[in-house]
This record gives C-alpha cells, sequence and structure tokens, in this order.
C-alpha cells in the first residue's frame, strides 16, 4: 500500500514569513495529492488538490508543487497569517483511497 | 455544514461494548470513506465503500465493519471494544466520478472508551 511521509511534525513562524510542508510517497500509481487543514477539534478541510499531469498549482497565498519523478510534493503558504495555525495534513492516492501524512503542526506568531 | 451528517458527535461507552456510529453522505455522493483519528495521530484510513459495495480496505481491525445502505448512508460498527479504541472517527463521502476527487469530511464521531 501507499505511504505517505510528511515532514517537519511542527513548524512555527513568524507572521507574515513563508511556511513549507514536505511530503514523499511510495506508490507511483498514485495519481491525486490533496492538502487537508484541520483546526483543533474541528474537521478536516480541503485547501488545495493537485493531479499528477500538473507540476505546479497555485491559490492566493497557498501552492503546491508536485515532482513525480522523486514522489514528492510540498505545500507552500506565503504571507502567513496567525489564523493559517493548525494541523495541515498531505494525502496521496487515487480513485478508491488516500493516505494521510502524519501531520504538520503550523503555528504562526503574531 | 459540509454536507455529511455524522451521528453521535460524542460517544461514551465502557470495555467490550459495541457501538454503531452513523454517516449520511453530501447529497449526489456516492462514495463514504471511515477514518479513524486518535489523540494527536494522524488520519489513518479504514474503509472505503461506493455505491453499497465495499471498495477499498485500510487498517481495520476485525473487531470493526462496516456497511453502507440503499439510501447511500453508511455505519461504521466496533464491536468488544478496548481502550485504545478512543478516537475521533471521521467520515467523508465524494462524488467519486468525473474530475472531482475531492473528500469531504463529516464534524467526526468522538468516542471515548472507559
Amino acid at each position: 500500500g501507499e505511504n505517505v511521509e510528511q515532514h517537519p511534525s511542527t513548524l512555527s513562524v513568524q507572521e507574515g514569513d513563508s511556511a513549507v510542508i514536505k511530503c514523499t510517497y511510495s506508490d507511483s500509481a498514485s495519481n491525486y495529492f490533496p492538502w487537508y487543514k484541520q483546526e483543533l477539534g474541528k474537521r478536516p478541510q480541503l485547501i488545495i488538490d493537485i493531479r499528477s499531469n500538473v507540476g505546479e498549482k497555485k491559490d492566493q497565498r497557498i501552492a503546491v508543487t508536485l515532482n513525480k519523478t522523486a514522489k514528492h510534493f510540498s505545500l507552500h503558504i506565503t504571507e502567513t497569517q496567525p489564523e493559517d495555525s493548525a494541523v495541515y495534513f498531505c494525502a496521496a492516492g487515487d480513485f478508491n483511497k488516500f493516505y494521510f501524512g502524519s501531520g504538520t503542526k503550523l503555528n504562526v506568531k503574531p | 455544514d459540509s454536507g455529511v451528517t455524522q451521528t453521535p458527535k460524542h460517544l461514551i461507552t465502557a470495555t467490550g461494548q459495541r457501538v454503531t456510529l452513523r454517516c449520511s453522505p453530501r447529497s449526489g455522493d456516492l462514495s463514504v470513506y471511515w477514518y479513524q483519528q486518535s489523540l494527536d495521530q494522524g488520519l489513518q484510513f479504514l474503509i472505503q465503500y461506493y455505491n453499497g459495495e465495499e471498495r477499498a480496505k485500510g487498517n481495520i481491525l476485525e473487531r470493526f465493519s462496516a456497511q453502507q445502505f440503499p439510501d447511500l448512508h453508511s455505519e461504521l460498527n466496533l464491536s468488544s471494544l478496548e481502550l485504545g479504541d478512543s478516537a475521533l472517527y471521521f467520515c467523508a463521502s465524494s462524488v467519486a466520478k468525473g474530475s472531482n476527487y475531492g473528500y469531504t469530511f463529516g464534524s467526526g464521531t468522538r468516542l471515548t472508551v472507559v
């Protein structure tokens, strides 16, 4: 099965700085890579996703890059704000199922 | 409101007991997924149903079972409960057809086994 590794497990940045979270996956058949944000005690919410035929996708302050050859993908958040503080999960998979990384706790200090 | 409804929101039960968690997917979604999230842990995929049939299985214990009914709601049955089964159980649904692969999660059921 798919094995998704996510780093770092915790990340602390100053407000306005950028944050980068990296994930690797093992199954070359994976073709869909979503990112979820989970605030404390709440449900995970999709913030951005990328498919295997695309190398980069951007949505306002959030961008995701994918390197299929190296089997890694990254989340970039620019101009971080305190409300970005949450746990972020990457995932890799296909139509049938996703496997999630272990999560990154992002703390944005005002 | 995400459109995915999970009941109950909280459940406290004793070891050895059996509980049923319920999930109603978003209108139009055919796939239902179950995930377990233990304290400070990631999301462990348990099982997926698509239009009533089991489609994929993850790290689901033999004490756990699930099904999806003709009206597409799903139930996750947990039996012979142990303290370690205490967790947040999330259900997610997706259209699972066309180009939209995104999941929508419900708000979860927090299970506490005492």
